[in-house]
């Protein structure tokens, strides 16, 4: 257990339509980061936050968007879904704002969209 | 453009012997590389890192070898046990707060 928790755990929803992931860092850690892995694609990073603030952006559709609260938890907000954004989508956490160091990803919240 | 690449997909290797797994990438400004490992059904986790002032990291049956020059990392595990059955990701950052680029993961096999 890595300590980062992601809600749901599954998700099956029809185009067009807009889902909330959500996430919660481990205890202490204020990074946070998206990660999607579609089949064949790796780990392709989505966006990363600190402290609230965004800090960094990768390769996120205008049709997705994530913000950081108060209480450092996170949500990724997918929208005018499309069959090709059915993914696996992972959060992690880290002490620090750089990624020079470990990231703790938590279990994934599988998105499949029919 | 790929800056992380895991060129192998998978690889099958027998229990004790030696795994290697391989990553190159492209990005002259990454001086942080990490490998983590990916069951299925279950988030990557950390294994090992290492940092661009090293050239080797060890941790039990896992090393990781760093060549700078060759912009090339390879992940060795010896001995190979089936349960190192996994997906395995390399990855790589800058120290100035850029976030973690993984490769598309090199899928390992261990036969007993």
């Amino acid at each position: 257990d890595s300590g980062v928790t992601q809600t749901p755990k599954h998700l099956i929803t029809a185009t067009g339509q807009r889902v909330t992931l959500r996430c919660s860092p481990r205890s202490g850690d204020l990074s946070v980061y998206w990660y999607q892995q579609s089949l064949d694609q790796g780990l392709q990073f989505l966006i990363h936050y600190y402290n609230g603030e965004e800090r960094a952006k990768g390769n996120i559709l205008e049709r997705f968007s994530a913000q950081q609260f108060p209480d450092l938890h996170s949500e990724l907000n997918l929208s005018s879904l499309e069959l090709g954004d059915s993914a696996l989508y992972f959060c992690a956490s880290s002490p620090v704002e750089g990624s020079g160091n470990t990231i703790y990803f938590g279990e994934g919240s599988w998105l499949t969209v029919v | 453009d790929q800056q992380v690449k895991q060129n192998s997909p998978s690889l099958s290797v027998q229990e004790g012997r030696i795994s290697i797994l391989n990553c190159d990438y492209t990005n002259s400004m990454f001086d942080y590389f990490l490998w983590y490992k990916k069951y299925p059904a279950e988030g990557p986790t950390f294994l090992i890192s290492i940092s661009s002032i090293k050239d080797k990291n060890e941790d039990g049956r896992f090393t990781v070898f760093l060549n700078k020059s060759a912009k090339h990392l390879s992940l060795h595990i010896v001995p190979s046990q089936p349960g190192d059955s996994a997906v395995y990701f390399c990855a790589a950052t800058g120290w100035a707060g850029t976030a973690l680029i993984f490769g598309k993961g090199t899928t390992l096999s261990v036969s007993s």
